[in-house]
């Protein structure tokens, strides 16, 4: 079994371009969750999303930032106007309902 | 948001046990007690996780305190591998929420 697989594993972008982070759940895996980690900071949730749903979106920024997972298809986390301070490894997660698999992470650099 | 508490950090050498600590106090009878780690440069990875009783894996061991107040994960023999942060996180029995994370225990294992 594949794990859950993320990229590109590093995206640079100058400010003002869009940035699109790609996430491929594990097989039969319905739930994806991405996360941002700031440069020696925790990880902070940023959105939950099932199949055409999003659950949870009580970490995600309100503006700039969307997310989506459809029915075919990985999902997205896409960044428009990137700025430097949107700097940070963005890893997803999937899971099955038990415990989460994660990614090895998109480290989005902003020129 | 994060109900645990960890100790920043701890040191260890290899081949020698670590005893990892971690308080929940407030913890809720549904409540799993999760265990992730996250090596340097990688996504974090699942440990283990109990409910009441102890829990022994491939990774490690989980004891949980009779009153639940309390847990700790137990590496065997520590090896250079097993250098991370280590993040105790509570979750809903049944949940498909997310998770929340803490600062966690960063470990140090000596050669």
């Amino acid at each position: 079994n594949a794990g859950v697989m993320q990229n590109p594993r590093h995206l640079v972008r100058r400010r003002g371009q869009e940035a699109r982070l790609r996430c491929s759940p594990m097989k039969g895996h319905s739930h994806v969750y991405w996360y941002r980690q700031l440069p020696e900071e925790g990880l902070k949730f940023m959105v939950y999303l099932q199949k055409e749903n999003i659950i949870d979106e009580s970490g995600m920024p309100k503006e700039r930032f969307s997310a989506e997972f459809p029915k075919e298809g990985p999902s997205i986390l896409r960044i428009q106007q990137v700025v430097r301070g949107d700097s940070a490894a963005y890893f997803c997660a999937s899971s099955d309902r038990e415990k989460l698999f994660f990614g090895s992470g998109t480290q989005l650099s902003v020129l | 948001d994060a109900k645990t508490t960890q100790p920043n950090s701890m040191e260890s050498n290899e081949e020698e046990p670590v005893h990892l600590p971690c308080n929940h106090s407030t913890i809720s009878g549904t409540d799993y007690i999760h265990w992730y780690r996250q090596l340097p440069s990688q996504g974090p990875e699942y440990v283990i996780h109990g409910l009441t009783s102890n829990v022994n894996n491939r990774m490690a061991s989980l004891a949980i305190a009779e009153d639940r107040k309390s847990s700790t994960l137990i590496l065997h023999r520590a090896t250079l591998r097993d250098a991370a942060v280590y993040y105790c996180i509570l979750r809903a029995q049944g949940g498909s929420e997310k998770l929340v994370f803490g600062k966690g225990t960063k470990l140090t294992v000596n050669p």
